[in-house]
């Protein structure tokens, strides 16, 4: 195991409505990455935190926001949801700096959007 | 220009077989070469990676093959296991911003491997 806990682990959602995603990043790591993965795809990069700022963002709308907190924990936040949004979400925390350092993946949140 | 392909999208191979995942890219930028394991209801898990200054790298059964002038990588596992049966994905990572943070992965679209016994 990672260290790297995401919560809740299933969620479904209609249509239309908000959602909320949660990642504890794990210990001494201070930056946090967002991925989508849909079914039988690999993961998409939507965004990553450093410090509590968005250090750069993937090919996804607005509607798709974040936040990370002093404690370096993190939230995906998903508005309007669209059916092509169930995907399963993963965050992947590291240590940060420009080294190329490995990415510690989370065992996910499976977002179903009826 | 963002892109990783990999193939193939699946194989099977008996066990004691070497199975044979292959990648490529386009875009040079690309700085660090990984590669992940995924196991069913699980988040994907280092298994080895490599930079593009080294041709080769191995690590037990596990060897990643690295061609920079044709922009191609692969994955060779020996011996092959039962237990090695999951999904591969092959990524490439670059950096962010130029100060702090980290990088960002590019992932192929994975293969699912299948190990008989």
């Amino acid at each position: 195991e990672t260290g790297v806990t995401q919560s809740p682990t299933h969620l479904i959602k209609t249509r239309g409505q908000q959602v909320t995603l949660r990642c504890s990043s794990q210990s001494g790591h201070n930056t946090v990455s967002w991925y989508q993965q849909a079914l039988g795809q690999g993961p998409q990069f939507i965004f990553q935190y450093y410090r509590e700022e968005e250090n750069g963002r993937g090919n996804f709308p607005p509607r798709f926001s974040g936040l990370q907190f002093p404690n370096y924990s993190s939230e995906l936040n998903v508005n309007a949801l669209e059916l092509d949004d169930s995907a399963l979400y993963l965050c992947a925390s590291s240590p940060g700096g420009r080294v190329n350092t490995e990415a510690f993946f989370g065992q996910g949140t499976r977002l179903t959007v009826v | 220009q963002q892109q990783v392909k990999q193939s193939p999208q699946s194989l099977i191979v008996q066990k004691g077989g070497i199975s044979i995942i292959n990648c490529a890219y386009e875009n040079t930028a690309f700085d660090y070469f990984p590669w992940y394991q995924q196991f069913p209801g699980k988040g994907p898990a280092l298994l080895i990676a490599i930079r593009p200054d080294v041709s080769e790298k191995k690590e037990g059964r596990f060897t990643i093959s690295f061609n920079k002038s044709a922009k191609q990588f692969s994955l060779h596992i020996m011996d092959s296991q039962p237990g090695d049966s999951a999904t591969y994905f092959c990524a490439a990572s670059m950096g962010l911003r130029a100060q702090g943070g980290s990088e960002k992965l590019v992932f192929g679209k994975g293969t699912k491997l299948t190990v008989n016994p």
